[in-house]
């Protein structure tokens, strides 16, 4: 069964530090994987990847794609307290148009 | 731009109530679906479609229903309203022939069943 893990579930640093938020997926037929950030309200999208080793980046935020482990990681460098949401990874399932997620990470950043 | 509208965006059930919690979207997405999230459960898809007739069941379709009359518009009917339905409900669309597989969500409804 297609299946998004992400992992830690939860993490909580203090500002100006960098973390490093995973995700691994098992999907057939794999096209896609995709970030989004979730405050109070609806998530927001980040990024999304196809291809292995080709880095996205937004400001402080990147994301790499490794299709042959079948994961993803998203850095956050020098956070600050804006930074403090859920992060959720989804990817296509395989042969059909849904989105799959993994239940998120929750990040908490304090001054 | 409105983007994907959500109404109402609280609303409190009674169990056994039904009621229609409404999506609709401009940006001429071709899919639309509907996804409820739970503390420790992430985002779970509850039906969704891929076109204005075309719906199909997500992995917790039980007690609700859907149809696809327009483009724009994806209704989601709670049929009977049971305490294990309260959440908070995102409407999410996108575009299938454009090669991103990026969804917009509306600002969700949070629900109450008591």
């Amino acid at each position: 069964e297609d299946k998004v893990v992400q992992s830690p579930l939860s993490l909580v640093v203090h500002e100006g530090d960098t973390v490093t938020l995973n995700c691994s997926y098992e999907v057939t037929n794999f096209r896609s994987l995709l970030w989004y950030k979730q405050e109070k309200k609806a998530p927001t999208f980040l990024f999304m990847l196809t291809s292995s080793g080709i880095e996205k980046k937004s400001g402080r935020l990147s994301s790499i794609l490794d299709k042959k482990e079948l994961f993803s990681i998203l850095n956050i460098t020098a956070t600050q307290t804006g930074d403090s949401a859920v992060y959720l990874c989804a990817v296509p399932k395989g042969g059909s148009e849904k989105l799959v997620f993994g239940k998120g990470t929750k990040l908490t950043v304090n001054p | 731009n409105a983007g994907v509208t959500q109404t109402p965006k609280f609303q409190v059930l009674k169990t056994g109530q039904s009621m229609t919690l409404q999506c609709a979207q401009d940006m001429n997405h071709e899919y639309m679906s509907w996804y409820r999230q739970d503390p420790g459960m992430g985002l779970r898809l509850i039906h969704y479609s891929v076109g204005a007739g075309i719906t199909d069941q997500g992995e917790v379709p039980n007690g609700y229903n859907v149809s696809r009359s327009t483009t724009e518009d994806f209704p989601l009917r709670l049929l009977s309203a049971a305490p294990s339905q309260t959440s908070v409900y995102f409407c999410a669309s996108r575009f299938l022939t454009t090669g991103t597989d990026e969804a917009f969500f509306g600002q969700g409804t949070r629900l109450t069943v008591v």
